[in-house]
């Protein structure tokens, strides 16, 4: 069970808005800035927004993502058939000598 | 631009350890941190742990009595070692570099170039 706490799944239909949220505690997210990565099936995860908000060039501004406290959430509008993936989120965690920490994922169904 | 290819046996016995390098192109492993993670069938990702440009190290502590990560700067490539594999250890295996850094006083770690990924099964 993963210390960072995401819905297994989510789904929307084409063009609509979806959300997935991941719930950590003071000595991850409420700390740290948050990573989301996209993964298509067969594919290794890419960065699809790191520093929390922030997105690498050539990821659509239909991907955004957002913090606040120990909670974090990924947003995607417009949504297109092919945004149907996994997404996780990511941060570090400052006990002990600090880690990396993923959530459990979650499979966007596009219906 | 950075990439990263893992190589190694896919098939490992029980008990036996499992060994893997990952061979850095287009840039130097004496920069960044450069980590291993990963994901077993059907699963979410596990992060092993990182080496830092200057060797310092930091696992997982779920793993780290059985893993060993080390460099070699003369052939650009870094290296995983896990002992005493079981059924459990079988999962596609990723190395990655790493950005870390602070932005607007909050700290950021992530895996900003990834490779392909190997998939390792651990069976006799």
């Amino acid at each position: 069970q993963s210390v960072l706490t995401q819905p297994p799944s989510a789904s929307g239909t084409p063009g609509q808005r979806v959300t997935i949220s991941c719930s950590g505690t003071t000595s991850n997210i409420g700390s740290n800035a948050v990573t989301w990565y996209q993964q298509l099936p067969g594919t290794a995860p890419k960065v699809l927004i790191y520093s929390s908000n922030q997105r690498p060039s050539g990821v659509p501004d239909r991907f955004s993502g957002s913090k606040s406290a120990a909670s974090a959430s990924l947003a995607i509008s417009g949504l297109q058939s092919e945004d149907e993936a996994h997404y996780y989120c990511a941060t570090w965690d400052d006990s002990l000598n600090g880690a990396v920490l993923f959530g459990g994922g979650t499979k966007l169904t596009v219906l | 631009q950075v990439q990263l290819q893992e190589s190694g046996p896919r098939l490992v016995k029980p008990s036996e350890t499992l060994s893997l390098i990952c061979t850095v192109s287009g840039g130097s492993i004496s920069s960044n941190y450069w980590s291993w993670i990963r994901q077993p069938p059907g699963k979410g990702l596990e992060w092993i742990g990182y080496i830092s440009d200057s060797g310092g190290r930091n696992y997982n502590p779920s793993l780290e009595s059985r893993v060993i990560i080390s460099m070699d700067t003369s052939k650009n490539q870094f290296s995983l070692k896990v002992t005493s594999v079981t059924a459990a250890d079988t999962a596609v295996y990723y190395c990655t570099r790493d950005s870390s850094g602070n932005s607007y006083g909050h700290y950021y770690y992530h895996m900003d170039v990834w490779g392909k990924g190997t998939t390792v099964t651990v069976s006799s």
